[in-house]
């Protein structure tokens, strides 16, 4: 059973729209995270957001945490397509335990 | 910093060969991670360790899968006997201070192939 559901799984836009993609689970996290993966790479950090309701801004993409810790978003505006990769989220139950992640959302920005 | 370092890239092996990955964590983090990546199952841990112990080993498939971290520097993830169904991409992380301090830093990955 998959503590993270990511959704949706695939999503392909042109260069210039916006999108959202969605991490939601029945547990509360202590944090969770959103990574970002290229082929044949590791996945890489883009943000960390501890506080419900928080909101972070990177750029051209806004994370939220819901206000219960049992979810989060990531909006991008205006994608480009150096956007295109795999975004992942990753949850922490507590600061002992190690992340969790979902199977990812596969983004391809055209131009 | 060099980053996390896995070898090997890619290994190719036959069913039933013992398979040998390495990893050499960022100098400095306390903390080790062994995660399996496929298509169907996306990323799962295998498991981690805190200061060279391993703390959580539960998701570790079965018997045939041990790991060690021999130091602070270097860690193993060995499978033996392979099967095809160990197919994957396996990363190594590391990270200072557990999942809430500034994320984990991953590896390239070792591609494994069993045939």
């Amino acid at each position: 059973t998959q503590l993270l559901e990511q959704s949706p799984q695939f999503l392909s836009i042109q260069e210039g729209e916006n999108l959202t993609v969605y991490c939601n689970s029945s547990s509360v996290f202590s944090s969770l995270q959103w990574y970002r993966q290229e082929p044949g790479e590791g996945p890489v950090l883009l943000v960390t957001v501890v506080t419900g309701g928080e909101v972070k801004k990177l750029k051209r993409l806004t994370f939220q945490f819901g206000d219960a810790r049992k979810d989060s978003s990531l909006h991008i505006t205006a994608a480009q397509p150096g956007d295109t990769g795999l975004y992942l989220c990753a949850g922490a139950l507590n600061s002992g335990y190690a992340l969790n992640f979902g199977k990812g959302t596969s983004l391809l920005v055209t131009p | 910093d060099a980053g996390v370092i896995q070898s090997p890239r890619h290994e190719v092996t036959e069913m039933g060969q013992e398979v040998t990955l390495r990893c050499k964590p960022i100098s400095g983090h306390n903390s080790l991670f062994w995660y399996r990546q496929t298509m169907m199952r996306g990323l799962e841990l295998l498991i981690y360790f805190n200061n060279n112990v391993p703390i959580d080993d539960s998701g570790m498939p079965e018997d045939r899968f041990s790991a060690k971290m021999p130091n602070a520097s270097f860690s193993t993830l060995k499978i033996q006997p392979s099967e095809p169904r160990d197919s994957a991409v396996y990363f190594c992380a590391s990270s200072s201070s557990g999942a809430l301090a500034g994320g984990y830093t991953f590896g390239s990955g070792t591609r494994l192939t069993v045939v």
